[in-house]
């Protein structure tokens, strides 16, 4: 299994950037690595993936090491609507490609 | 535009009763999955559909079951609803494929059993 480690929770002070790291060391080649926020009570909400190459859309930018051993996902402004919790995932590929999530990183964004 | 709905979004039921949750999506999506999320905790999988009369157990799959007639619906069946099984269930759904793809959650179905 690839699994995955994340800080519990930080805080990021509105405006400025956000940077979520994520270790996944035991990662294979060809397995992605996933993002996902849930805000408040909601369902979770797909952010972003990758798999070697570095990755930006709309919501964010995924860094992944040379190594793959651990990547960042980077919110680059900071809102008070981007407080949540942000899952890093790495499906089981001998398991059907199953997501499972951890307890991922608490984010409070702050004014 | 294409959804993912369950229903009820809250219910609360007695111990042994038993209980269905609904999971409809309108992607036409092979792949559908139920999670479980206690207060405080991350999503745990309880069962997954690949496909039409496939299904399979997550982590966390004794005492539910579910069952795939068709593409668009995925019920989960609480048999005998315990107090332990107090939680919030979330429905989603991918298209299925080689790469993973995008997991599209429902708003969630919060059951209380008393």
């Amino acid at each position: 299994d690839a699994k995955t480690t994340q800080p519990p929770s930080m805080d990021c002070a509105e405006g400025r950037a956000a940077n979520l790291p994520c270790n996944h060391s035991t990662i294979s080649g060809n397995e992605y690595v996933y993002w996902y926020r849930q805000i408040h009570s909601q369902g979770p909400q797909y952010i972003i993936h990758g798999l070697k190459n570095n990755e930006t859309n709309e919501m964010a930018s995924l860094i992944i090491t040379e190594d793959r051993k651990s990547s960042t996902l980077i919110l680059p402004h900071a809102t008070l609507r981007d407080t949540a919790v942000y899952y890093c995932i790495v499906p089981i590929n001998n398991a059907g490609n199953m997501l499972t999530f951890g307890g991922g990183t608490r984010l409070m964004v702050k004014p | 535009d294409a959804e993912i709905t369950q229903s009820p979004r809250h219910k609360i039921t007695e111990t042994g009763r038993q209980v269905t949750l609904a999971c409809h999506q309108t992607w036409n999506h092979n792949n559908m999955f139920w999670y479980r999320q206690d207060l405080g905790h991350g999503l745990r999988l309880i069962h997954y559909s690949y496909g039409v009369h496939d299904t399979n157990k997550g982590e966390v799959s004794d005492g539910y079951s579910v069952s795939r007639s068709n593409t668009e619906d995925l019920p989960l069946t609480l048999e005998s609803a315990a107090s332990s099984q107090t939680s919030v269930y979330f429905c989603a759904s991918r298209p299925g494929g080689g790469d993973t793809g995008e997991l599209f959650f429902g708003e969630g179905s919060r059951l209380t059993v008393l």
